[in-house]
């Protein structure tokens, strides 16, 4: 049973145009998501976090917003660039130092 | 964030053989590391629970027999793939959560496996 899921397994956004990619989890126990961005053959890199307690965080073009009420999260990236292909996960975390339970990726391709 | 190396990058060995990769946590004392494998097209999944001192927590599936976890400083863990056949050819992932940002984890760049 996946905890955590990512339905598109892929998404193609045009150079400059808003990227939307999504995430569902099924445990209401999970406080802490997670956004990492990865290329083949590479390890994942940390894009951007948001605590259950809040509903929307901001880094730069990265937005998280998080609906606890439905157990949805969103990775918004505006404006998307080429560079931004790749991999995208989703993962949560229960709180303290737990293991992440990560989605199964949507591969994002910004065509410019 | 933590700088996280992994050795090798990557390995290819005849079947029945042993392999050792190395994750290193380059300027963080982690007393945990995790071990993830992501096969292709999939997502990454938690192995082990790699704790400083003291044994692995392994996940449900994973044989402790077969996938050695030695954590033996606080910047060094080694995943161990004893008497590898084909089907453990993966990219293995080590991880450091350095806990300063709540459970943000850092990754290593992976090491591809391949079991001939």
């Amino acid at each position: 049973d996946q905890q955590v899921k990512q339905n598109s397994p892929s998404l193609s956004v045009q150079e400059g145009r808003i990227s939307i990619l999504n995430c569902d989890y099924t445990n209401s126990m999970f406080d802490y998501f997670l956004w990492y961005k990865k290329y083949p053959a590479e390890g994942p890199t940390f894009l951007i976090s948001i605590s259950s307690i809040k509903d929307k965080n901001e880094d730069g073009r990265f937005t998280v917003f998080l609906n606890k009420s439905a157990k949805h999260l969103s990775l918004h990236i505006v404006p998307s660039q080429p560079g931004d292909s790749a991999v995208y996960f989703c993962a949560a975390s229960l709180s303290g130092n737990t293991p992440l339970v990560f989605g199964k990726g949507t591969r994002l391709s910004v065509i410019a | 964030g933590a700088v996280v190396s992994q050795h090798p990058s990557r390995v290819i060995c005849k079947s029945g053989t042993s392999v050792k990769i190395e994750c290193r946590s380059l300027d963080f004392q982690a007393t945990t590391m995790f071990w993830y494998r992501q096969f292709p097209k999939k997502s990454l999944m938690l192995m082990a629970t790699s704790n400083e001192g003291s044994k692995a927590t392994y996940e449900q599936g994973v044989e402790k027999d077969k996938f050695l976890i030695n954590h033996a400083s606080l910047t060094l863990s080694t995943l161990t793939v004893t008497s590898a056949h084909p089907e453990d050819s993966s990219f293995y992932i080590c991880s450091v959560a350095p806990g300063a940002r709540g459970n943000e984890q850092f990754f290593g760049p992976g090491t591809r496996l391949t079991v001939l």
